[in-house]
């Protein structure tokens, strides 16, 4: 089946560590996207890389990383930098032939 | 810059009634409009885009929306609702030129009751 992954589904953080959200696309996307999403405040962009080996900041990439090595993979990662990563993150894709986006099934990260 | 305003936090419908979820939109240039859903502890499902042509856009599962350009405004409706429809709807714009991320507004929490 095409479609986006994102793993895991649940991911605990003790304070001051980094840690990698997986986001894995089999649609031939050219561009990637990840969101946050809180409570109230709907998704707000961290990320996003409209092609291998480029990524653009998005309005609150404070805190996070990404990479773009492979067309299908764009993985996250949360830093120790991050004040407040407890949160709902979102992956999702496009194509230039398609104007909406297509979103995987989230990870919830939780600080403990 | 790109802006949605959803000006509800929450919608209550009885089932059967039409229901109507509010969105307004600010873009320089022509705008790429969507609506989505979300499900407790899932991702954003597409229901529907407006890209050109007729204001009027179906959807899945029975939704619509008006696209109104000089009210910059893209509301969801539904003409009966069911207990089903209970969930979050965002809503989102993106201009039309380039593979740009979309921009969203901060969702509308619709309950049906029965």
């Amino acid at each position: 089946d095409g479609g986006i992954t994102q793993s895991p589904k649940y991911l605990f953080r003790k304070e001051g560590q980094n840690v990698t959200l997986s986001c894995e696309q089999n649609l031939n996307h050219d561009a990637m996207y990840w969101y946050r999403q809180d409570p109230g405040q709907g998704l707000r962009l961290i990320y996003y890389s409209q092609i291998v080996n480029d990524f653009q900041k998005g309005d609150i990439a404070e805190g996070y990383s990404v990479s773009r090595e492979k067309k299908e993979s764009f993985p996250l990662t949360v830093t120790s930098a991050q004040k407040n990563p407890t949160a709902f993150y979102l992956c999702a894709s496009s194509s230039g032939g398609w104007p909406e986006a297509f979103f995987g099934q989230g990870t919830r990260l939780t600080v403990v | 810059a790109q802006s949605v305003a959803q000006p509800e936090d929450q919608v209550n419908v009885a089932e059967g009634n039409p229901l109507t979820v509010k969105c307004t939109y600010s873009v320089s240039g022509n705008p790429y409009l969507f609506w989505y859903v979300q499900y407790p502890n899932r991702g954003l499902q597409f229901l529907l885009k407006y890209i050109t042509g007729d204001n009027l856009v179906k959807g899945s599962y029975g939704f619509e929306a008006e696209f109104n350009k000089s009210q910059t405004s893209f509301h969801l409706k539904k003409p009966s609702a069911l207990v089903s429809d209970s969930a979050l709807y965002f809503c989102a714009v993106r201009v039309s030129s380039g593979n740009t991320p979309l921009v969203f507004g901060k969702g509308t929490r619709l309950s049906v009751i029965a």
